[in-house]
């Protein structure tokens, strides 16, 4: 079966860095995508990784290794309304978004 | 610029009614999707369009219907509610033209509570 993992829930300092991890198991691999959902609300667009490396945009960064099924999306200079939960999707061979249940992120003062 | 607009925001349901929820678009994508959201769950499809006249079965389409008629408009019924039907449904939009990476835009959503 198809899979995506990431942690439920995650903890963070104002003015730190965090990174929500994500590893999937699909069949085949058209590109992984990160959103962010605050309560209530829907969700948006962050980034769209289709190769290996890092892509950079802003405060945020998001990270893809095809070959360990893997990525991260890394927080800088956190805020207060980045409190937030962040969805990782990935788009399979038939070019199917298979969604995480998503990271419910806490940032504290 | 209203991108994708979703009515009702909120509903609650009788079991056994039926209910359209509303879906309009302006940004003239070819893509259109229905989710149902749960907590402790990943979206998942209900049904998608890839263009004005055609629709699919996504992971979970027992018990609704889609119609796509026009670009703009993608209309979800639910023929008779179960009270497994209580969610959140989420309206989605992409531009599956070259270039695209296909993000997807949201609606606000629906949340519909079936009793």
């Amino acid at each position: 079966g198809q899979n995506i993992d990431q942690p439920t829930e995650m903890t963070a300092t104002e003015g730190a860095i965090v990174q929500i991890n994500c590893t999937y198991q699909t069949s085949g691999f058209n590109g992984l995508f990160w959103y962010q959902q605050h309560a209530g609300e829907a969700p948006t667009f962050l980034s769209y990784n289709v190769l290996d490396g890092l892509e950079e945009k802003g405060r945020f960064s998001s990270f893809l290794s095809r070959s360990k099924g893997y990525s991260y999306l890394l927080l800088k200079e956190l805020q207060m309304k980045d409190s937030a939960s962040y969805l990782c999707a990935v788009l399979d061979s038939n070019y199917q978004l298979i969604w995480g249940a998503g990271t419910k992120l806490i940032i504290k003062p | 610029t209203a991108g994708i607009t979703q009515a009702p925001t909120s509903q609650i349901l009788a079991a056994g009614r039926s209910m359209t929820l509303r879906c309009t678009q302006d940004m003239r994508h070819n893509a259109m999707y229905w989710y149902r959201q749960d907590l402790g769950l990943g979206l998942r499809l209900i049904h998608y369009s890839n263009t004005a006249g055609t629709t699919g079965k996504g992971e979970v389409p027992d018990g609704y219907s889609v119609s796509r008629a026009n670009t703009d408009d993608f209309p979800l019924t639910l023929a008779s509610a179960v009270p497994s039907q209580t969610s959140v449904y989420f309206c989605a939009s992409s531009d599956s033209g070259s270039g695209s990476t296909g993000e997807l835009f949201f609606g606000e959503g629906s949340r519909l509570t079936v009793l």
